[in-house]
């Protein structure tokens, strides 16, 4: 089954404890992005890839980091988390295809840093 | 930059009613593609549905259309014989067809709330 997979689902931490939410994707696609949503925001983007080891900044990057360094995985990294990073975080992935291919999400990560 | 607007945070329609949600953007881009994405209670993302901006026909996945309407940077979402089922939060997203970052830029989002 195509897919996108978050892990862990649900997570509750503190703050400057650092953590690693994973994605991992099994369609062989090359454009992967982190989202964060939060309540009258809508979803905003973190971080995305292009391909393996091409990374950039999306509208929201202060506070993460994000590696590829194999095609299907593109982890999402808080090496101090803060309270206003408390958020549902999103991992997407698509085809590369000048912004025709559909984007599919996966089921979302809820972040609580107390 | 891309912007895209919903101005109407809540909604209720009776059950098998038609609702329509509204969505404007704004875009000096003359080919992109934009979308309705549903997300019900489990939070998961869903795809309602897609438009090219260089279609001038209004997209339709069975009970769900869209009214496009390019000049005016207009992208409504209709839903017919509503269900149950159809109670989520509807967002509107605008993609851009560059080369390089191919985010959604998505708008607010509109919580729908069908009544039995």
């Amino acid at each position: 089954e195509a897919q996108v997979t978050q892990n862990p689902r649900y997570l509750i931490t503190v703050t400057g404890k650092k953590l690693t939410v994973t994605c991992s994707q099994n369609m062989n696609h090359e454009y992967m992005s982190w989202y964060r949503q939060d309540p009258g925001l809508g979803l905003r983007q973190i971080y995305y890839s292009m391909n393996v080891e091409v990374t950039d900044k999306g509208d929201v990057p202060e506070g993460y980091k994000v590696s590829r360094k194999e095609k299907r995985n593109f982890p999402l990294i808080l090496e101090s988390p803060s309270p206003n990073q408390t958020s549902l975080y999103f991992c997407a992935s698509s085809l590369r295809g000048q912004g025709r291919e559909t984007q599919y999400f996966g089921p979302g990560t809820r972040l609580l840093v107390l | 930059a891309q912007t895209v607007t919903q101005s109407q945070p809540e909604m209720s329609v009776q059950e098998a009613e038609t609702v329509t949600l509204s969505c404007t953007y704004d875009t000096s881009e003359s080919n992109y593609y934009l979308f309705w994405y549903k997300q019900p209670p489990s939070r998961q993302m869903i795809l309602v549905i897609r438009q090219e901006a260089y279609k001038q026909q209004n997209a339709t996945e069975n009970r769900f259309s869209v009214n496009f309407q390019k000049a005016a940077k207009s992208f409504s979402l209709k839903i017919s014989d509503s269900q149950l089922g159809d109670t989520a939060m509807y967002f509107c997203a605008f993609r851009s067809p560059n080369f390089g970052n191919e985010k959604l830029t998505f708008g607010t989002g509109t919580r729908l709330t069908i009544i039995p």
